[in-house]
């Protein structure tokens, strides 16, 4: 069973839609949850993390986590195309690992 | 200022050589990472190390070889290439704390021919 699962994807959504990617991991003792954006040819970049069961939301992002269900997910409200690049989840199960999901790659269409 | 940055960009080699890929993170943190990115965007750890000590090491072939000479330093180092070795490694720094991020660095397109 692989760490961290994602949607293989791809998704698209149009310009203006909520964009929702999934995530699930099976390491109970992970604390810490991230969502990185990762366009083409360059390196990941952060947008949100969170470590609270419940909703954490910044701009047109919210993250939601459930650790019973070692769920995370990130919404994207008002997508813009902008947004189109791949999403990669991270977990990290102690604090000099951090281990991530195969992406979803998302397209968002003008 | 980079706060983390891995030299070359660019790699290109034949098989059966031996290449070396440099990290330096200029923020203070305690914990360097290798991760390799295949071409389906899977990015795996290879390697942790906290403050010059190896942490994690993710059954990587023992050609393979990261060395830390300091806590702000991370190198990589490759023995015979091969051609499955062809990926995008990447660099990464985090503080210990498991509530932080991980910052990367632009990452090495390696390709072997």
């Amino acid at each position: 069973q692989k760490e961290v699962e994602q949607n293989s994807g791809p998704l698209s959504v149009p310009e203006g839609a909520i964009a929702s990617l999934n995530c699930t991991y099976s390491d109970r003792g992970s604390q810490s949850f991230f969502w990185y954006r990762q366009y083409s040819g360059k390196s990941p970049e952060l947008i949100m993390f969170i470590y609270s069961n419940g909703d954490k939301e910044d701009g047109r992002f919210t993250a939601q986590l459930n650790k019973a269900s070692q769920y995370v997910s990130l919404l994207i409200r008002d997508s813009q195309p902008s947004d189109s690049a791949t999403y990669l989840c991270a977990v990290r199960p102690n604090n000099n690992d951090m281990r991530f999901g195969a992406g979803t790659r998302l397209t968002v269409k003008p | 200022d980079t706060a983390v940055s891995q030299t070359p960009k660019y790699l290109v080699t034949q098989m059966g050589n031996d290449k070396s890929i440099k990290c330096e993170q200029n923020l203070g943190h305690d914990t360097m990472y290798w991760y390799k990115q295949d071409s389906k965007k899977f990015l795996k750890i290879m390697f942790s190390y906290n403050n010059k000590e190896l942490i994690i090491n993710e059954t990587v072939p023992n050609r393979f070889s990261p060395k830390s000479p300091d806590k702000a330093h991370l190198n990589l180092h490759i023995n015979s290439l091969e051609l499955g070795d062809s990926a995008v490694y990447f660099c990464a720094s985090s503080q210990v704390n498991w509530n932080t991020e991980a910052f990367f660095g632009q990452g090495t397109r390696l390709t072997v021919v």
